[in-house]
């Protein structure tokens, strides 16, 4: 199976410009998606096929990568993006999702 | 809007089974993949299954295949997911997910199961 790998937590402070990582362990090509969950929520989708916004979701957020290197970033941060974010690929059978990175806002 | 309600959950004895639903709303439900993803108690997310817009066809990963169904009634706008010879393993939060069709595009609230003796 592809694993993806996050760093597990980060803290930023409020008007700063984050960068959240998932590195895979083989090729996703750009079948790459990211979700925010917030405490005790379910996920909300926020970026699909590497580098497309969903709809809805603030401009702040934007994805980048392909291959085996994603990046998520926020920019500029508020305080309401407290949450765990998680990437998923889709390129690779069976679809996966990375362990999640908390995101605290200072 | 957008809604997916998940039901069916609850306190299940290892090796026994256990059905969910989701009743799906406010888009056309036929037109759209289904999916199943698990949350096991602060862990991380799993996906668990797949069904295309007929049903016709089904996808798992190898920890549940043989041993959970995901079916859908396009009529009653309803996704299912028989779950048998369930382990502690299976223990988690089960997810309702419209897919599109290879990410999640909405989910529902989840439903939890507990395997335990």
């Amino acid at each position: 199976d592809t694993v993806l790998t996050q760093s597990p937590a980060l803290a930023v402070s409020p008007g700063e410009r984050v960068t959240i990582s998932c590195r895979a362990s083989e090729s996703v090509s750009t079948g790459m998606h990211w979700y925010q969950q917030k405490p005790g929520q379910q996920p909300k989708l926020l970026i699909y096929g590497a580098s497309n916004l969903e709809s809805g979701v603030p401009a702040r957020f934007s994805g980048s990568g392909s291959g085996t290197d994603f990046t998520l970033t926020i920019d500029p941060v508020e305080a309401d993006d407290t949450a765990t974010y998680f990437c998923q690929q889709s390129w690779n059978d069976p679809f996966t999702f990375g362990s999640g990175t908390k995101l605290e806002i200072k | 809007e957008v809604q997916l309600v998940e039901s069916g959950g609850g306190l299940v004895q290892p090796g026994r089974s256990l059905k969910l639903s989701c009743a799906a709303s406010g888009f056309t439900f036929s037109n759209y993949y289904m999916a199943w993803v698990r949350q096991a108690p602060k862990k991380g997310l799993e996906w668990v299954a797949t069904i295309s817009t007929s049903g016709s066809r089904t996808y798992y990963p190898d920890s549940v295949k043989g041993r959970f169904t995901i079916s859908r009634d396009n009529a009653k706008s309803s996704l299912y997911l028989q779950m048998n010879s369930l382990k502690s393993e299976d223990t988690a939060t089960y997810y309702c997910a419209r897919g599109e069709p290879d990410y999640f595009g909405y989910w529902g609230q989840g439903v939890m199961v507990t395997v335990s003796s």
